[in-house]
């Protein structure tokens, strides 16, 4: 089941462009995460920000939180072209597994 | 670093046979899991386990069975292969303890023909 909903579905900017993807949820949460996914590999724990937490900085990478919204934002500043990535958020649900998103497939033109 | 290694890159296997796909993990996580990744239709769970010998059935199970003999090591198996099991398959553990993140092995692009 999914819980998350990314958007847009797809990006595609020019390289050194800032990259901007949303992550909306539905139920009360713990902590939401991203993730990303190379093509044809494994997803890439990225960044996990608590429910108590705004926003944090993890080098290029900027996560917002809105808790009244139910939604979250990741920023990836001055995009490169090893940035493209299908990039999903997660959260954990009731019974204890990480609920994800369908992902965001961003793509950095050279 | 926590290390999920999955045992093929790529494998082809022919309708109606039996596939083990394997996944180990080398940082003593307790919980395991087997997710199939297709276009359009996200992450779905197949499988997971918290402990060794203990399984829970995810949101598409029919048709996969599981094994996890050893804390390490947790098997999907394709009982039957059929072509719309043509997939990309996701193996991930975590620690029971907290709601922290999961690590993946590679994948398994899996072809049935």
């Amino acid at each position: 089941s999914q819980q998350g909903e990314e958007d847009p579905q797809a990006l595609s900017i020019q390289e050194g462009e800032n990259a901007t993807m949303n992550c909306s949820y539905k139920t009360s949460i713990n902590n939401l995460q991203w993730y990303r996914q190379n093509s044809g590999r494994g997803l890439v724990h990225l960044i996990l920000i608590r429910s108590n937490e705004r926003e944090k900085h993890s080098g290029r990478l900027r996560v917002t939180l809105d808790t009244s919204k139910k939604s979250s934002s990741l920023l990836i500043t001055a995009s490169r072209a090893a940035d493209t990535a299908s990039y999903f958020c997660a959260t954990w649900g009731s019974n204890y597994q990480l609920i994800w998103g369908a992902g965001t497939k961003l793509i950095i033109k050279p | 670093d926590v290390k999920v290694t999955q045992s093929s890159r790529y494998l082809v296997k022919r309708t109606g046979e039996k596939v083990f796909l394997e996944c180990v993990q080398d940082m003593d996580h307790e919980n395991m899991f087997w997710y199939r990744q297709d276009p359009g239709l996200g992450l779905r769970l197949i499988y997971f386990s918290y402990d060794v010998k203990m399984k829970e059935k995810g949101d598409i199970p029919e048709g996969y069975s599981v094994s996890r003999e050893k804390k390490e090591r947790f098997s999907l198996i394709l009982e039957s292969a059929s072509t719309n099991q043509t997939s990309m398959y996701l193996c991930a553990s975590t620690p029971s303890q907290g709601r922290g993140s999961y690590t993946f092995g590679s994948g398994t692009r899996l072809t049935v023909v």
